[in-house]
């Protein structure tokens, strides 16, 4: 079956500091992957995507995300966290030949951004 | 400035009674989806219309109902027969043409049965 995972419920960082939020997914061929952020009671914002090409991908509000196809991942980075990046962030996967509008998401990863 | 719309933000139901919450959106999409999001189990897609007048089940499509008579209308309809319908309930839209886009989400609509 295909999925995605997100393998830490919470991840912790001091402001700052780089933050990675993990992800990994089991597509077969080569999916379109997405990260978006959601704020309380809020809807999910768009973030970046990866379609082809370069796998360092560079999105809004100072993330960035690299794909490894041969570890099959996509992790969120940012080199510097903000207090205001705390949030519930997801991982998206479109698969080949799908619907573009069925995404398959992982479970979800809380960022909390300490001063 | 373009956007989807979800009302209303927040609705407790009794058991036994359907809801109907809204979606709108003016972003000229043509295709629209209903996700449902529970704690811990990220999205799960409920409906999708690609068209006007045509829609297909997503994966937990069981005890509800959606419509489309309008392009940028997209109703979803909670009934009696959804077992467990306490959830956060998300709107979405995607321009189609291009297999390359992504999602747009509305604010939410979060449904409590008491």
């Amino acid at each position: 079956a295909q999925s995605v995972a997100q393998p830490e419920d919470q991840v912790n960082v001091a402001e700052g500091n780089p933050l990675t939020v993990k992800c990994t997914y089991s597509v077969s061929g080569n999916p379109y992957l997405f990260w978006y952020v959601q704020y309380p009671n809020r809807g999910l914002q768009f973030l970046l995507k990866y379609i082809t090409g370069d796998n360092l991908v560079k999105g809004s509000y100072g993330f960035e995300a690299e794909f490894n196809k041969s570890q099959t991942s996509f992790h969120l980075k940012k080199p510097s966290a903000l207090v205001s990046d705390s949030a519930l962030y997801f991982c998206a996967v479109r698969p080949p030949g799908g619907n573009t509008g069925k995404l398959i998401f992982g479970q979800g990863t809380t960022l909390q951004v300490k001063p | 400035d373009g956007g989807i719309t979800q009302s209303p933000k927040y609705l407790f139901r009794k058991e036994g009674q359907n809801v109907t919450l809204s979606c709108e959106q003016n972003l000229n999409h043509d295709a629209m989806y209903w996700y449902r999001q529970d704690p811990g189990q990220g999205l799960r897609l409920i409906y999708y219309s690609q068209i006007v007048n045509d829609f297909q089940k997503g994966d937990i499509a069981e005890g509800y109902s959606v419509s489309r008579e309008k392009k940028e209308s997209f109703p979803l309809t909670v009934t009696s027969a959804q077992k467990n319908p306490t959830a956060f309930y998300l709107c979405a839209s995607i321009r189609t043409g291009t297999n390359t886009g992504e999602l747009f989400f509305g604010e939410g609509s979060r449904l409590t049965v008491l």
